[in-house]
């Protein structure tokens, strides 16, 4: 299995700000994900993050609002740039690892 | 309509309860097909997945798939306390297999002891 593990867990912000999650996994991987989950809805791929290679996104998201980083096969970032409070919502990451996709614990954002 | 239709309960049995949980989906070019659970403030883990229509048995845990009726099940047999959290159906293509999912919005399920 793949372990991944994402900093921070949570965290309040300030609208107008911007935030950087951390998504680090236990084994070299091609693909990462981010998703968004947010109450009531269901988990929504954000984009697609390949090392070595610009991210993908998918409608309604947009590189100036998440930025994303891939310097490495076990790491990604996802920032979060001038946050309003409907980016409140936890954010994902996962890995498709063995025909698996693994997730981490996600990062609970509360944006005021 | 979204793609994927997913009561969001919550479905509260009592331990013991045979539990069945649906989804249904709009997208016929969907192939593979699998169950989340998520416990609370954690990530999803995979239960179970199938690659077209039938049933799939894990334990206490069947998958069934009709993809003539675009509908999916997970059925829970003996449930427990432990099997309390959201369940989230998940789907994709073909082509993206594992990758890109498509995700109801999760039921919520309590089973009391």
């Amino acid at each position: 299995s793949a372990v991944i593990s994402q900093k921070p867990s949570r965290d309040i912000c300030q609208r107008g700000t911007s935030l950087t999650i951390q998504c680090q996994v236990d084994s070299q991987v091609t693909m990462m994900f981010w998703y968004r989950q947010q109450p009531g809805q269901s988990l929504t791929l954000i984009a697609t993050a390949n090392q070595g290679s610009e991210a993908t996104y998918e409608s309604g998201f947009v590189i100036d609002k998440f930025p994303i980083s891939r310097p490495n096969l076990t790491f990604s970032t996802l920032t979060v740039s001038n946050m309003s409070p409907e980016d409140s919502s936890i954010y994902l990451c996962s890995v498709v690892y063995q025909e698996t996709q693994y997730f981490g614990p996600g990062t609970r954002l509360l944006v005021l | 309509q979204k793609e994927v239709e997913q009561d969001p309960g919550p479905l509260s049995v009592p331990e013991g309860a045979i539990v069945s949980l649906n989804c249904t989906y709009s997208n016929s070019a969907f192939q593979y097909f699998m169950w989340y659970r998520q416990y609370s403030r954690k990530g999803p883990e995979l239960l179970m997945y199938t690659y077209s229509s039938g049933n799939k048995e894990d334990g206490r845990f069947t998958a069934q798939v009709d993809k003539s009726s675009k509908y999916i099940s997970l059925f829970i047999r003996d449930s427990q306390p432990s099997d309390s959290a959201t369940y989230l159906c998940a789907m994709s293509l073909m082509n993206t297999g594992f990758q890109k999912l498509v995700f109801g919005t999760g039921t919520r399920l309590l089973v009391s002891p």
